[in-house]
């Protein structure tokens, strides 16, 4: 499987502030990357579908204007928080699909952001 | 849409038992049920997954089966070890699709 590097792992930043998380896809040139939600002890929500070169594709329920994606380039897919607020302090996670085919799905290592 | 239910939520077992979880799905479309292993303060890692033209798949101690008349599929680890206690998530992916529907988790403890 594609090796997925995401960064940073932990964040703090304050509220009203904005909050970049990068997610690099290191041996697989990725078309498609997703971004998830996750609170505590829950599942994972996903948030959006980032396709390279054109608009992401958000889930119903999701503000596009505060969760800005950027996949500019077929190894790094950006999610930037906007404004961030006290509830967007979350565990965010990307995912890459590496084939064409009904398979082969990886997933970065979270970032833990914490809007204080 | 898809709607993928897991349980239980919580399994405790003693290490060298078997555990168990359950993962039922409610749209015939989907093709794909892998299972992910996820410890704390970490992404998903993928353990294993079945297509649905397969009944069973196994890998050292986990195995996974599917039962697609009944629309369910399940997760078996045998002799569990206390490095197998993570939150495990089962998912469906549809033929067409490109996204994958999770079901809820279940936090596996293995008591030593």
């Amino acid at each position: 499987g594609a090796v997925v590097s995401q960064h940073p792992s932990r964040v703090i930043c304050k509220s009203g502030t904005s909050v970049k998380i990068e997610c690099r896809s290191l041996d697989f040139q990725a078309t498609t990357m997703f971004w998830y939600r996750q609170f505590p002890k829950q599942s994972l929500m996903l948030m959006a579908t980032s396709n390279e070169g054109s608009k992401a594709t958000y889930e119903q329920g999701v503000e596009k204007d505060k969760f800005l994606i950027n996949h500019a380039s077929l190894t790094l897919s950006t999610l930037t928080v906007t404004s961030a607020h006290p509830e967007d302090s979350s565990f965010y996670i990307c995912s890459v699909k590496t084939y064409t085919g009904a398979d082969g799905y990886t997933f970065g290592s979270g970032t833990r952001l914490t809007v204080v | 849409g898809e709607n993928v239910e897991q349980h239980p939520s919580t399994l405790s077992v003693q290490e060298g038992d078997s555990a168990v979880i359950k993962c039922t799905y409610s749209d015939s479309a989907s093709n794909y049920f892998p299972w992910y292993k996820q410890e704390l303060g970490k992404g998903p890692q993928l353990i294993i997954d079945i297509r649905s033209n397969v009944g069973e798949k196994k890998d050292q101690r986990i195995a996974v089966t599917l039962n697609k008349t009944a629309k369910h599929f399940s997760l078996h680890i045998t002799e569990t070890q206390p490095e197998d206690s993570a939150v495990y998530f089962c998912a469906t992916l549809k033929a067409a699709g490109n996204k994958l529907t999770f079901g809820g988790g279940t936090r596996v403890l293995v008591k030593p």
